[in-house]
């Protein structure tokens, strides 16, 4: 049982550049997330999916775009990266309802942007 | 944003003593609460959940939710050094609300 899978695990970006980060769960959870860490800031919500087709933007959307590709993958999108990007990014999932604050995390992606 | 507040510690206890985490939280409309713990380099993993006023335990962790004082705790009971970590206190809103977690360190 994978669980929540994110890819890539590691990236180094020069600023300016693109890049998708993918994240798929087999939990068949209706509700998907990324967050960002930063030392000192704890999780920060980015966006979130409450269901297939739907979107909306969390505490720190500027910068990011998402794709809610089906039921399975939530992909987070830096469309021109910034150094301030550089951070540890979390893709989650969670059922809906009572059992919505238990979140399952994917291992997490280590960007750098020079 | 619903503001959750904890101590960023470190907190140091010895081996086989309790560990006490606490987070205070901002609003009162807020109805179910969450533990996570994060091991260094890791990804965060749900230990406790609470929902009403009391407290709840599942082995050494027990959880404490006061809802008219706004706060809610962590004991970890006879803790170990595998204990050592930080932990994030969370509220439900329209996504989980995450405080800034309190690094524990379990001393042999």
């Amino acid at each position: 049982n994978a669980g929540v899978t994110q890819t890539p695990k590691f990236q180094v970006l020069k600023t300016g550049q693109s890049m998708t980060l993918q994240c798929a769960q087999d939990m068949n959870h209706n509700s998907m997330y990324w967050y960002r860490q930063d030392p000192g800031m704890g999780l920060r919500l980015i966006y979130y999916s409450a269901s297939e087709g739907t979107t909306d933007k969390g505490e720190v959307p500027n910068g990011y775009n998402v794709s809610r590709l089906n039921k399975r993958e939530f992909s987070l999108r830096l469309e021109s990266a910034a150094p301030s990007q550089t951070s540890v990014y979390f893709c989650a999932s969670s059922q809906t309802g009572p059992a919505a604050g238990e979140l399952f995390f994917g291992e997490g992606s280590r960007l750098t942007v020079l | 944003q619903k503001e959750v507040e904890q101590n960023s510690g470190p907190l140091s206890v010895p081996e086989g003593a309790i560990a006490s985490l606490n987070c205070t939280y901002s609003d009162r409309g807020s109805q179910s609460f969450f533990w996570y713990r994060q091991y260094s380099g890791k990804s965060p993993e749900l230990i406790m959940s609470i929902y009403s006023n009391g407290d709840k335990e599942d082995g050494r962790f027990t959880a404490q939710l006061n809802k008219a004082s706004q706060y809610v705790s962590l004991l970890i009971r006879d803790s170990q050094p595998s204990d050592s970590a930080t932990y994030l206190c969370a509220l439900s809103g329209y996504a989980l609300n995450f405080g800034k977690g309190t690094s524990l360190l379990v001393t042999p």
